[in-house]
């Protein structure tokens, strides 16, 4: 199975900045799916992250606040963008490829202060 | 879309019993069912997953039954020990592999306590 590892583990961040946040598979996968976990809740899917192609964004989540990249088919970013205390939460990324079941890293505990 | 309910969101037992989470979902098209674990400060963990056309599936002291008559499945730990507390998440996604090249719905999760 894939092992994925996110980077950071955990940040805390001024309001109005930047994140970018890397997620590494050790081996080649089709898609790539970024999650966001608010503390104590379910996993909510914010885009499906293809190579060579532009994120598929789920309602409620918009590319000028997450932009997405794909460069190959072992990495990806997710950029939290002009943060407010709002966005604390937990990021995560999975993958997988063919019918394999996805795989999830540990995530990025993110806070805002 | 999909809607996946999760319930009990709670469940305490003794060490040694069984525990039975249950989720229903509303796609039919749906037929991919995957259960993880997430302890604290980790990532979901995959523990066990099924595809529609089996109606149950085991792995050791952990099984997932399936019934897409009534669109719900069952997760059921039996044996259970202090190290199966944790929070478990159901899932359910639809396409034509049941592969993981498409997007999960999850459950809200239910958090499980085995007492020693």
């Amino acid at each position: 199975s894939a092992v994925i590892s996110q980077k950071p583990s955990r940040d805390i961040c001024q309001r109005g900045t930047s994140l970018t946040i890397q997620c590494q598979v050790d081996s080649q996968v089709t898609m790539m799916f970024w999650y966001r976990q608010q503390p104590g809740q379910s996993l909510t899917l914010i885009a499906t992250a293809n190579q060579g192609s532009e994120a598929t964004y789920e309602s409620g989540f918009v590319i000028d606040k997450f932009p997405i990249s794909r460069p190959n088919l072992t990495f990806s970013t997710l950029t939290v963008s002009n943060m407010s205390p709002e966005d604390s939460s937990i990021y995560l990324c999975s993958g997988g490829t063919g019918n394999q079941p996805q795989h999830f890293g540990d995530g990025t505990r993110l806070s805002i202060l | 879309g999909e809607n996946v309910e999760q319930h009990p969101s709670t469940l305490s037992v003794q060490e040694g019993d069984s525990a039975v989470i249950k989720c229903t979902y509303s796609d039919s098209a749906s037929n991919y069912f995957p259960w993880y674990k997430q302890e604290l400060g980790k990532g979901p963990q995959l523990i066990i997953d099924i595809r529609s056309n089996v109606g149950e599936k085991k792995d050791q002291r952990i099984a997932v039954t399936l019934n897409k008559t009534a669109k719900h499945f069952s997760l059921h730990i039996t044996e259970t020990q202090p190290e199966d507390s944790a929070v478990y998440f159901c899932a359910a996604s639809s396409n034509d592999s049941g592969g993981s090249n498409y997007k999960l719905t999850f459950g809200k999760g239910t958090l499980l306590t085995v007492n020693p």
